[in-house]
């Protein structure tokens, strides 16, 4: 079946300017994460979601870093007056339930550069 | 808090030779812990996981990964290792303490390098 699909796969972008980064998860998951993946930095949680809950948003680095989940499933991270310390590669992934030791599947990332 | 640790930014190995990728965690209740691996280009893939059970764990590609509780680590094997295992492996843990939501923490990841 397909997997978890985010767009744009490279977004290239100024200083200052705002990005949102979109991800689609596996149909039927519940939990969708973002993470940044930095080089040489691992991956950093950013935000988690599930189902109606309010997410948990202690990852976001700051207040310009917001994100939503629309009807449970396609969600949208948006980056406002991007930084340069904001290039990195932002990986969504899902998992049938945060229940439990589920697997998460991760979608291909988007990789960002703020000029 | 729970956090994991991969000691070794790079590790080398020669085509063929035992490989093995080192991770050490900490958790408040009993560890749920997996292993993914990012190949060259391409997304993470889940490798294996722990929950409970057998302390050696076995997962995809030939790859298997030993519970010591006692030294709280996860070390990932492979008995022969292939060129193409060259990727970046990251371990991660998951407080299986109580129900409901926990957190996944993720290490920083170790490049292996498998040499022709």
């Amino acid at each position: 079946g397909a997997g978890v699909s985010q767009s744009p796969s490279n977004k290239v972008t100024e200083k200052g300017k705002d990005v949102e980064l979109r991800c689609d998860p596996i149909s039927g998951h519940t939990a969708l994460y973002w993470y940044r993946q930095s080089l040489g930095q691992g991956l950093e949680f950013l935000i988690y979601f599930q189902g109606n809950s309010a997410p948990d948003k202690s990852g976001l680095p700051s207040d310009r870093f917001s994100a939503e989940r629309t009807g449970g499933s396609v969600s949208t991270l948006t980056i406002q007056r991007t930084q340069q310390e904001d290039s990195a590669v932002y990986l969504c992934a899902s998992s049938p339930s945060p229940q439990g030791p589920d697997t998460q599947y991760f979608g291909p990332g988007t990789r960002l550069t703020v000029l | 808090a729970q956090s994991v640790a991969q000691p070794e930014d790079q590790v080398n190995v020669a085509e063929g030779n035992p490989l093995t990728v080192k991770c050490t965690y900490s958790v408040s209740g009993n560890p749920y812990l997996f292993w993914y691996v990012q190949y060259p280009n391409r997304g993470l893939q889940f490798l294996l996981k722990y929950i409970t059970g057998d302390n050696l764990v076995k997962g995809s590609y030939g790859f298997e990964a030993e519970f010591n509780k006692s030294q709280t680590s996860f070390h990932l094997k492979k008995p022969s290792a292939l060129v193409s295992d060259s990727a970046l492996y990251f371990c991660a843990v998951r407080d299986g303490l109580g129900g409901g939501y926990q957190k996944v923490t993720f290490g920083t990841g170790t490049k292996l390098q498998v040499i022709p």
